[in-house]
């Protein structure tokens, strides 16, 4: 079985821009969640998603939005670009099993 | 926040002795899980553990899950070099797939 594929793996975006992240998950898992990890607040939840509905949503503004789509991959986007926002972004599937991790989106806003 | 507490923050050990961190939580939780983290990359799931677990094994990883001192700990018995990364403990209160994660131990095992 494939893993979780996110795309890009690094983005370097200016201040004000927005962006959008892609993740596809493991074949067969329905639920998608999305994590921010910082030096300074380190891995931080923003949402999660199942079977295309929000189940779950951390404590992030209102720039930081997600989808999914009915075959189970998913974005995320954020607007109007922050340089607070640089990060690296992790997308996870899951099962009852334990959550299984992309590679990450290394994102870089100047 | 509901983030737990991971202690040491970092550690450094020798080829073939044995790695201990421990991890405390705040709330209830139905499981329990840790994470390997290599350099920035992606996160390896190593082993989840249930709140009605107290032990459990896997090749040289030994888990413990206490639910009354609300505090876990993962041992790594000799250790190699290859084990040298970020271990991070995550909490799951609501089988929703929103972890919790502690801040971390960096683990360096020298060869």
């Amino acid at each position: 079985k494939a893993g979780v594929t996110q795309t890009p793996r690094y983005l370097i975006k200016t201040r004000g821009q927005q962006v959008t992240l892609s993740c596809s998950p493991i074949s067969g898992h329905r639920s998608v969640s999305w994590y921010q990890q910082t030096p300074g607040q380190g891995l931080q939840f923003l949402f999660e998603y199942f079977s295309e509905t929000q189940r779950n949503k951390g404590n992030f503004p209102g720039r930081f939005s997600g989808r999914q789509f009915s075959n189970s991959r998913s974005e995320m986007n954020v607007s109007t670009l922050e340089l607070g926002d640089s990060a690296l972004y992790l997308c996870a599937s899951s099962t009852g099993s334990g959550a299984f991790f992309g590679q990450g989106t290394r994102l870089t806003v100047v | 926040s509901q983030q737990g507490e991971e202690d040491p923050q970092a550690l450094s050990i020798q080829e073939g002795e044995n790695a201990t961190m421990n991890c405390s939580y705040k709330t209830s939780i139905n499981n329990l899980q840790w994470y390997r983290q290599n350099s920035g990359r992606g996160l390896v799931h190593l082993i989840l553990i249930r709140s009605n677990e107290r032990e459990k094994h896997s090749g040289r990883l030994r888990v413990t899950l206490d639910t009354s001192k609300k505090s876990s700990s993962l041992l790594i018995t000799a250790s190699r070099a290859a084990d040298t990364a970020s271990y991070f403990c995550a909490t799951d209160s609501s089988n929703t797939g929103k972890l919790i994660f502690g801040q971390g131990t960096t683990l360096q095992v020298k060869p």
